[in-house]
């Protein structure tokens, strides 16, 4: 069963400061790894999406990497804003498991 | 982006009843979509994988009978909560893929609050 982790559980930093999200997986056998934006109380908007063929995936402030043989993850949020504050989460497989997510505060 | 409507946003029922919830491909057909539950503070869960004119896909735990899924068209997914209970109150959301391709990006709809009272 893939199990799926994210690192730090949550984190908080001033404005303007990039961000570093991790997530890891135990089945390296994926199509591709989804990273994810949850808003409290809202549903989940979809921020990248890398296949496993692919290392990296950029847009805009957001760029995230995958080293699908080391079931690794990571996303980069570039000089973060306060609208950026949100819980985030990355996902793998076709019925998406789920990591536990990383809820980031960026200070004014 | 593809998009995927849920109604209602949030429901509030007495103990006993049923709720239904909708889950819309709005610009795709879809053949599969997948209904997850979260709990406060938690991640998603995995309910079922709802099949357009077949049988929905329960996973391991997940109350057939309580938790009844339709999928008539290839835009339309329903989950009724039957006879609901305090304890069913969760927030409920869909997703979909877009053809179902197993490597194309899913979308969610904006998730459903269903209070048991």
């Amino acid at each position: 069963k893939q199990e799926v982790t994210q690192i730090p559980a949550a984190l908080s930093v001033p404005e303007g400061e990039n961000l570093v999200l991790n997530c890891s997986f135990t089945d390296s056998a994926i199509y591709n790894l989804q990273w994810f934006r949850q808003d409290p109380g809202k549903g989940l908007t979809s921020l990248l999406l890398i296949q496993s063929s692919q290392r990296e995936q950029t847009s805009g402030r957001l760029n995230a990497s995958l080293d699908k043989s080391s079931g690794r993850s990571t996303l980069y949020i570039a000089a973060s804003q306060p609208g950026d504050s949100a819980t985030y989460l990355c996902a793998v497989g076709y019925k998406l498991s789920f990591g536990a997510g990383t809820t980031v505060t960026v200070r004014a | 982006g593809a998009v995927v409507s849920q109604h209602p946003s949030r429901v509030i029922c007495k103990s006993g009843t049923s709720v239904k919830i909708e889950c819309r491909s709005l610009d795709f057909q879809a053949t599969t979509m997948f209904w997850y539950r979260q709990f406060p503070k938690q991640s998603l869960m995995l309910m079922a994988t709802s099949n357009e004119g077949s049988k929905a896909t329960y996973e391991q735990g997940v109350e057939k009978d309580k938790f009844l899924i339709n999928h008539a068209s290839l835009t339309l997914s329903t989950l009724t909560v039957t006879s609901a209970h305090p304890e069913d109150s969760s927030f409920y959301i869909c997703s979909a893929r877009d053809g179902g391709r197993v490597n194309t990006e899913a979308f969610f709809g904006q998730g459903t609050r269903l209070t048991v009272v």
